[in-house]
């Protein structure tokens, strides 16, 4: 199994909601990331784990709220979001150790917030 | 300081004619370079990658790319485009040595492709 899946695709929420994207992988990666992506532009890291441990915070603001709850799984709690946090959030694992460490990348979930 | 120029934002070919598309790089130690393709609303896939050994390196979908490193440059290229190539196409560079890895991507280039 080489797949990331993202659940949900499309995710439309008001700026009061509190609502969770979720991320699995089963190819028994140890680092996950979350991204993000507006139109036309390039991913832009948010967060890493690494071994199921926050090893880097690209500064993103608190109303983003990461949770890596096994080696499996990595959510992304959303809270108070602004309409300007509306992008495709990517979800990417890539394994630990040595060698090209490349990440794969799951389909994304369109985030609207009205 | 770290980065990766795609000089083409934006490139149309005719189907069936070759492609080249461009990344230029700035990093301190030898990097690990990629090139990944997205086509709209979905994720990104790789393409192919590179680190050491031959400096040309094939990857999926016909798709080779060129490391030269006295140019800093690692080209993708294809020999003929198919209508199925048009997506956005960014390279990317990372660290070695294993463990995550932050990338650093290219701003992309949008490639459309005419029958």
């Amino acid at each position: 199994d080489t797949e990331v899946t993202q659940t949900p695709k499309h995710l439309v929420m008001g700026m009061t909601n509190k609502k969770s994207l979720k991320c699995e992988q089963h190819m028994g990666h140890r680092a996950m990331y979350w991204y993000k992506q507006k139109a036309k532009k390039p991913p832009e890291l948010m967060f890493v784990y690494s071994y199921e441990k926050l090893s880097i915070n690209e500064s993103v603001p608190s109303r983003f709220s990461p949770e890596c709850p096994n080696s499996s799984l990595l959510n992304l709690h959303l809270h108070a979001l602004q309409p300007e946090d509306s992008a495709l959030y990517l979800c990417a694992s890539s394994q630990e150790g040595g060698g090209i460490n490349e990440q794969f990348f799951g389909p994304g979930t369109r985030l609207t917030v009205l | 300081a770290q980065s990766v120029t795609q000089p083409d934002i934006h490139i149309t070919v005719s189907e069936g004619a070759s492609l080249e598309l461009r990344c230029n790089y700035s990093y301190g130690a030898t990097p690990y370079l990629f090139w990944y393709v997205q086509s709209p609303g979905q994720g990104l896939q790789l393409l192919l990658k590179y680190f050491s050994g031959d400096t040309l390196v094939q990857g999926i979908k016909g798709f080779e790319a060129e490391f030269k490193r006295s140019q800093s440059s690692f080209n993708l290229r294809k020999p003929s485009v198919h209508w199925s190539d048009a997506a956005e196409y960014f390279c990317a560079v990372g660290p070695g040595g294993g463990g995550y890895n932050k990338l650093i991507f290219g701003a992309g280039t949008r490639l459309a492709v005419h029958p």
